[in-house]
């Protein structure tokens, strides 16, 4: 059983940049793809980015020009910065593990383990 | 086109089976994962691949597609089932991940 634990600052002031990091617990580590998913208050799911065991990475092209998403295969761990923060970069963030395949000429994508969420407020 | 479109409210009498519809372009290719979130909670998985449920979400949950629509449908809602529900997907490219709008559900 695959379990999240994540951690960060919760407050930020505008044009610093935001910090979290997302260990894995069980499982195996490589077999998922990880993302980290943030949701502003009132609103919907917005994906962040994503990485793979071996480093490769895709990010959402609205947050691309202020993304890294990382991760250190030797403690089990990925991390989230987004640089130049504003009030809009206020939400609570997720990170969460994604199984991604095919099976009879159909893709499928699913996150079927998350982080608990931390609420990254932006104030001055 | 790279958007997972979702009505934003639903409610269904207590008892009573309700759909929920996510369309996009990339489910012609993709089968959607569908996530209930109740307030202050995380995502919670409920429906994946063609219709496979993960351990713990009871069978009254089930998800179907056709063409560019996917579809969560809870035969017998019941009170619990009143939160927000999510689709998923990559794009049609492959390259990103979406998520629908969210769709209210209400159980009256």
């Amino acid at each position: 059983q695959v379990q999240l634990q994540q951690w960060g600052a919760g407050l930020l002031k505008p044009s610093e940049t935001l910090s979290l990091t997302c260990a894995v617990y069980g499982g195996s580590f490589s077999d998922y793809y990880w993302n980290w998913i943030r949701q502003p208050p009132g609103k919907g799911l917005e994906w962040i980015g994503e990485i793979n065991h071996s480093g490769s990475t895709t990010y959402n092209p609205s947050l691309k020009s202020r993304v890294t998403i990382s991760v250190d295969t030797s403690k089990n761990q990925f991390s989230l910065k987004l640089t130049s923060v504003t009030a809009a970069d206020t939400a609570v963030y997720y990170c969460a593990g994604a199984i991604f395949g095919v099976v009879i000429g159909y893709y499928y994508y699913y996150m079927d383990v998350w982080g608990k969420g931390t609420t990254v407020t932006v104030s001055s | 086109s790279s958007e997972l479109t979702q009505d934003p409210a639903v409610s269904v009498a207590l008892g009573q089976t309700v759909r929920i519809t996510c369309q996009g372009d990339s489910l012609r290719n993709y089968y959607a994962s569908w996530y209930q979130q109740k307030p202050g909670q995380a995502p919670v998985l409920v429906i994946y691949g063609k219709n496979n449920r993960p351990s713990g979400i009871p069978d009254r949950f089930s998800g179907s597609s056709s063409g560019n629509t996917a579809s969560l449908t809870i035969t017998g809602a019941q009170a619990e089932d009143e939160a927000d529900y999510y689709c998923n997907s990559r794009d049609s490219s492959g390259n990103h991940v979406l998520f629908g709008g969210g769709t209210k559900l209400t159980v009256l």
